[in-house]
């Protein structure tokens, strides 16, 4: 089956760095995506990875290896207003997304 | 202003009590999906559809319909609500997925308590 695997909850603290690791199983791969979730509100796209490397956004970078079926996301100066879910999505080979769970992130001060 | 709108944001009703969750996009997408989100369980895709008339059904369509008349419209219907279909319902949009990056826009969410 398909399986997308993230922590269920991170702690950090405001000024840190954070890295939100993402591993996958799916049917064919063509394409990551990131995504911010604060509570109650809908999600919004952070990056999309594609190819192995790693994608820099400001403070928010993205990675992926294909061969190892793993991204991470890695966010710089952590803000309070960080705090939020953030899900990792797998394109599989039929063009449909594949969910984690999502990872709560809490940032302390 | 680009969106996705979806009506209510909060419903509450009672086993049975027929409803309709209303979608509207202004970006002339084709794609449209409509997903559930449960704690600890992520988003779960109940159906989509790829153009008008085109639906189809996604992880977890059981109790739910879908109509797909126009582009713009793709709202979910519940016909006989249970409380397991308690739940926070998003809607989203997107050009076809395929060639190019193509994130989904998400409405701002429907909180459904069903009694």
């Amino acid at each position: 089956g398909q399986n997308i695997d993230q922590p269920t909850e991170m702690t950090a603290t405001e000024g840190a760095i954070v890295q939100i690791n993402c591993t996958y199983q799916t049917s064919g791969f063509n394409g990551l995506f990131w995504y911010q979730q604060h509570a109650g509100e809908a999600p919004t796209f952070l990056s999309y990875n594609v190819l192995d490397g790693l994608e820099e956004k400001g403070r928010f970078s993205s990675f992926l290896s294909r061969s190892k079926g793993y991204s991470y996301l890695l966010l710089k100066e952590l803000q309070m207003k960080d705090s939020a879910s953030y899900l990792c999505a797998v394109l599989d080979s039929n063009y449909q997304l594949i969910w984690g769970a999502g990872t709560k992130l809490i940032i302390k001060p | 202003e680009a969106q996705v709108t979806q009506n209510p944001r909060y419903l509450i009703t009672v086993t049975g009590k027929k409803l309709t969750v209303t979608c509207s996009q202004n970006m002339n997408h084709e794609y449209m999906s409509w997903y559930r989100q449960d704690p600890g369980l992520g988003l779960r895709q109940i159906y989509y559809s790829m153009n008008v008339e085109v639906t189809d059904k996604g992880d977890v369509p059981e109790g739910y319909k879908v109509s797909r008349k126009e582009k713009r419209n793709f709202p979910l219907i519940l016909e006989s609500p249970s409380p397991n279909q308690t739940s926070l319902y998003f809607c989203a949009s997107s050009r076809p997925p395929g060639a190019e990056v193509v994130p989904l826009h998400f409405g701002n969410g429907t909180r459904l308590t069903v009694t």
